[in-house]
């Protein structure tokens, strides 16, 4: 089946490391996304890529680090400069060059990532 | 994009039909509604999208009046299984955009 994968599910870290959170998607999508989820809010963009080798900051990127080096893979770094990194993280793809904004999108099930 | 406005919280029982509604004054010629689900610890999913006048779907109902300044969504007979967020978003046939998500509507289902 395809699908969009994201792990680990729970990660801690501890202050001043970096870390990566994993997506990995086989539905042959053009796009990808990061966005953050802080508890009772909606979610945030971090970081958004319609095409291999090529991506552009959302609304939160300072703290965060991305690459697209392949169609199927969309890295996120959380960076020491992230000043509050607990938070949920979901990453979403989309097809890329057809359809109707909104339709189409996939999420992953999220990373929970808590620095402590 | 649109922007959006709906409740933040709705209460309901199972078995109750339950309408959400969504307001968008600024919406575009060809913006186009689309309602996300999201339970706990889990990413959003597509529910239903639509244009104007009325969808249904094996889910939800989407009913959208003349003006398109606002839709609603409905859910027939809700469960406790149907307790999450729900998202309203409004844009226009701009594929590989990202999608802006508010703070939706928390749909709590009683027995």
């Amino acid at each position: 089946d395809g699908g969009i994968t994201q792990s680990p599910k729970y990660l801690f870290r501890k202050e001043g490391q970096n870390v990566t959170l994993s997506c990995e998607q086989n539905l042959n999508h053009d796009a990808m996304y990061w966005y953050r989820q802080d508890p009772g809010q909606g979610l945030r963009l971090i970081y958004y890529s319609q095409i291999v080798n090529d991506f552009q900051k959302g609304d939160i990127a300072e703290g965060y680090s991305v690459s697209r080096e392949k169609k199927e893979s969309f890295p996120l770094t959380v960076t020491s400069a992230q000043k509050n990194p607990t938070a949920f993280y979901l990453c979403a793809s989309s097809i890329g060059d057809r359809g109707r904004l909104g339709y189409g999108y996939t999420f992953g099930s999220g990373t929970r990532l808590t620095v402590v | 994009l649109a922007k959006t406005t709906q409740p933040i919280s709705m209460d309901s029982y199972e078995g109750q039909e339950v309408n959400i509604t969504c307001s968008h004054n600024n919406i575009a010629t060809n913006d186009y509604i689309t309602w996300y689900q999201q339970f706990p610890s889990q990413g959003p999913r597509f529910i239903i999208q639509g244009y104007k006048t009325k969808v249904t779907n094996e889910v939800a109902s989407l009913f959208i009046p003349a003006d398109r300044k606002s839709s609603t969504l409905s859910l027939p007979r809700v469960s406790l299984s149907d307790t999450a967020v729900y998202y309203c978003l409004v844009g226009g046939n701009q594929a590989g955009t990202a999608l802006i998500f508010g703070k939706g509507t928390t749909l709590s289902v009683s027995s």
